[in-house]
């Protein structure tokens, strides 16, 4: 069964730091790519950021509103995903949940991918 | 970034109704559009990928369509299980952004 579990949420202060983890199960993880996207309470959901496979060269991209304060690596020998969070801010408290990336298809402009399976989340309150 | 607009916000529906829920891209996306299922406290649930293929196990009741612009999601008998929040998500071009929900809820 695929599985995916995170970890590492907590209360944190205004500009503080924290580390979220995700534990990978039940499938080849090394082969897909990951994203972390989060639900801030009562609201939808926002997408965080994406790393990509080896293959990719472990290549990464992220949402307009966490770049150059958060950061996602992986460890493929570890079967885990992790989302480095820096200078945080009262409006990154949401839920954060990973999800497995799948492929979906390509045409003449690249390649298209899709989340296809999440974690049941992990929560992050930012507040003093 | 591309914007995703859902409507209705909220449906009010009964079982065994036929719900349509439609969400418009700010600019062609073709076929790469997903979406999910939210139930309260739960982690999102993929029902539709490429637009319009069911992802395996879900029910056949569901089902989607559209490409370019506009794109809906119908669930074609409502059942208990089914009253959650639906969101669609373009995965055409960077940064892959959702609509903002449709609550279904019991009429």
């Amino acid at each position: 069964e695929v599985q995916l579990v995170e970890s590492g949420g907590d209360l944190v202060q205004p500009g503080g730091s924290l580390r979220l983890s995700c534990a990978a199960s039940g499938f080849t993880f090394s082969d897909h790519y990951m994203d972390w996207v989060r639900q801030a309470p009562g609201k939808g959901l926002e997408w965080v950021g994406r790393t990509r496979n080896k293959a990719n060269s472990y290549t990464t991209e992220y949402a307009a509103s966490v770049k150059g304060r958060f950061t996602i690596s992986r460890d493929d020998s570890k079967n885990s995903l992790y989302l480095q969070m820096n200078s945080l801010k009262t409006e990154d408290t949401a839920v954060y949940y990973c999800a497995r990336v799948r492929y979906s298809g390509y045409d003449y402009r690249g390649y298209y991918y899709y989340m296809d399976v999440w974690g049941k989340g992990t929560t992050v309150t930012v507040s003093s | 970034d591309i914007q995703m607009t859902q409507s209705p916000s909220t449906l009010s529906a009964s079982v065994g109704d036929r719900v349509t829920i439609t969400c418009r891209a700010s600019q062609s996306i073709s076929s790469w559009l997903a979406w999910y299922q939210q139930k309260p406290g739960k982690a999102p649930k993929l029902l539709i990928y490429k637009a319009s293929s069911l992802e395996s196990g879900v029910q056949s009741r569901f089902s989607g369509s559209g490409s370019g612009t506009e794109f809906t999601l119908t669930i074609s008998s409502l059942q208990p299980d089914d009253f959650a929040t639906y969101y669609c998500q373009q995965y055409n071009s960077y940064s892959w952004t959702f609509g903002q929900g449709t609550k279904v809820e019991i009429k």
